[in-house]
């Protein structure tokens, strides 16, 4: 069974800290890993990884992906009231259909405090 | 605003009634997802079409819930006989296939309680 692993399930950090956010998987035929934000509604999404030991970024935002240790980084910096949210880890496979369904992780709640 | 659109936003209903959810996806997606997520817990994969095709559907929870896209642009989910357990955040999402791969882009959700 596919699984995504995320930690902490939890964080509370002041504004203008540095955080990083972890997820791990184990999948067979993997395709690519995705990182979402989600506030109150729709899970927005934020980067695509499919090979290991590029660099994404997006202002504050970065991540990383390393397939031969099956885990991925999300790092924001600088740290602002609005990067509060859960933030979803996801990996999505190969399958008869081309693609499949993403498998997510429970998430990382985080909290910036002013 | 072209992004996904789900409708009702909420649904309240007893238990044992059927309720119906309908998702827009963005205009020339070929594919279409739906997720249900509970409180903790990331969305959880149930089933997607591409086009009018349904390619998976042995996620869906169980054979009271099915989904049709009948003319390959948008969606229902239907959950029959509705119990308490299926409270709950149902959402949709949708991606294209030309250009390359491309990741889902979600909708707002239908927030389902069941009475």
């Amino acid at each position: 069974e596919d699984k995504v692993v995320q930690s902490p399930l939890s964080l509370v950090v002041h504004e203008g800290d540095t955080v990083t956010l972890n997820c791990s998987y184990e999948v067979t035929n993997f395709r690519s890993l995705l990182w979402y934000k989600q506030e109150k509604k729709a899970p927005t999404f934020l980067f695509m990884l499919t090979s290991s030991g590029i660099e994404k970024k997006s202002g504050r935002l970065s991540s990383i992906l390393d397939k031969k240790e099956l885990f991925s980084i999300l790092n924001i910096t600088a740290t602002q009231t609005g990067d509060s949210a859960i933030y979803l880890c996801a990996v999505e496979v190969v399958s008869g259909g081309g693609a499949d369904g993403l498998t997510f992780g429970k998430g990382t709640h985080l909290i910036i405090q002013p | 605003d072209t992004g996904v659109s789900q409708d009702p936003r909420h649904k309240i209903t007893k238990r044992g009634q059927n309720v119906t959810f309908r998702c827009d996806p963005i205009s020339e997606h070929n594919r279409l997802y739906w997720y249900r997520q509970t409180l903790g817990q990331g969305p959880e994969f149930l089933t997607y079409f591409q086009n009018e095709a349904q390619l998976e559907k042995s996620r869906l929870l169980s054979d009271r819930f099915s989904a049709e896209r009948p003319k390959g642009s948008f969606s229902t989910l239907e959950i029959q006989r509705t119990e308490q357990g299926d409270s709950a955040m149902y959402l949709c999402a949708s991606s294209p296939i030309q250009g390359g791969y491309q990741p889902q882009h979600f909708g707002d959700g239908t927030r389902l309680s069941i009475l």
